[in-house]
């Protein structure tokens, strides 16, 4: 199966700019989605095959990558981010997801 | 506006069976393929299964072939997951999700909790 790799966790500002990385084990060419989870709460669609936005998301949030490095940008973050968000990938049998990063502000 | 509403979970015992229902809304169903995928307790995400639009294909992974069954009434607009010879590793919190293109997933429900204990 395709591992993605995912820093555990990441602690910033609010106002500043986030980037948070997403490797594959192997090629995905774009095929890599992102989602936002709040505690409690279900998985939120953010991206979609690398750098598109989904429906109703903030421009805040942008992606970008492709083959095996993908990154998720929040630029600026606001409070209302905290959150864990995970990577996906749907190009090799079977999707796999990243362990997810758990995005903190300070 | 889209819902998924899951229902069935509950404490279980290894070895025994449980059937899953998600309930859509909000939505042509008949014209998407569906999904369920799992989150063990802090844990990540783990795709469980797929099934066609039509119900014609469906998809397992390694761990529950065999064992799970994904189906759907599209008259009735409801998924559903039969689940047999449960163990523990398939504790979890599963999800209906609702496919979209390029194998993302676009709606989740709320999700319910199964867990395999004695």
């Amino acid at each position: 199966d395709t591992v993605l790799t995912q820093s555990p966790a990441l602690a910033v500002s609010p106002g500043e700019r986030v980037s948070i990385s997403c490797r594959a084990s192997e090629g995905v060419n774009s095929y890599m989605h992102w989602y936002q989870q709040k505690p409690g709460q279900q998985p939120k669609l953010l991206i979609y095959k690398a750098s598109n936005l989904a429906s109703g998301v903030p421009a805040r949030f942008s992606g970008s990558g492709s083959g095996t490095d993908f990154t998720l940008t929040i630029d600026p973050v606001e409070a209302d981010d905290t959150a864990t968000y995970f990577c996906q990938q749907s190009w090799n049998d079977p999707n796999t997801f990243g362990a997810g990063t758990k995005l903190e502000l300070k | 506006e889209v819902q998924l509403v899951e229902s069935g979970g509950g404490l279980v015992q290894p070895g025994r069976s449980m059937k899953l229902s998600c309930a859509a809304s909000g939505f042509t169903f008949s014209n998407y393929g569906m999904a369920w995928v799992r989150q063990a307790p802090t844990k990540g995400l783990e795709w469980v299964a797929t099934i066609s639009y039509d119900g014609s294909s469906t998809y397992y992974r390694d761990s529950v072939k065999g064992r799970f069954t994904i189906s759907r009434d599209n008259a009735k607009s409801t998924l559903y997951l039969q689940m047999n010879s449960l163990r523990s590793e398939d504790t979890a919190t599963y999800y209906c999700t609702r496919e979209a293109p390029y194998g993302s997933y676009s709606y989740w429900g709320q999700g319910v909790m199964v867990t395999v204990s004695s």
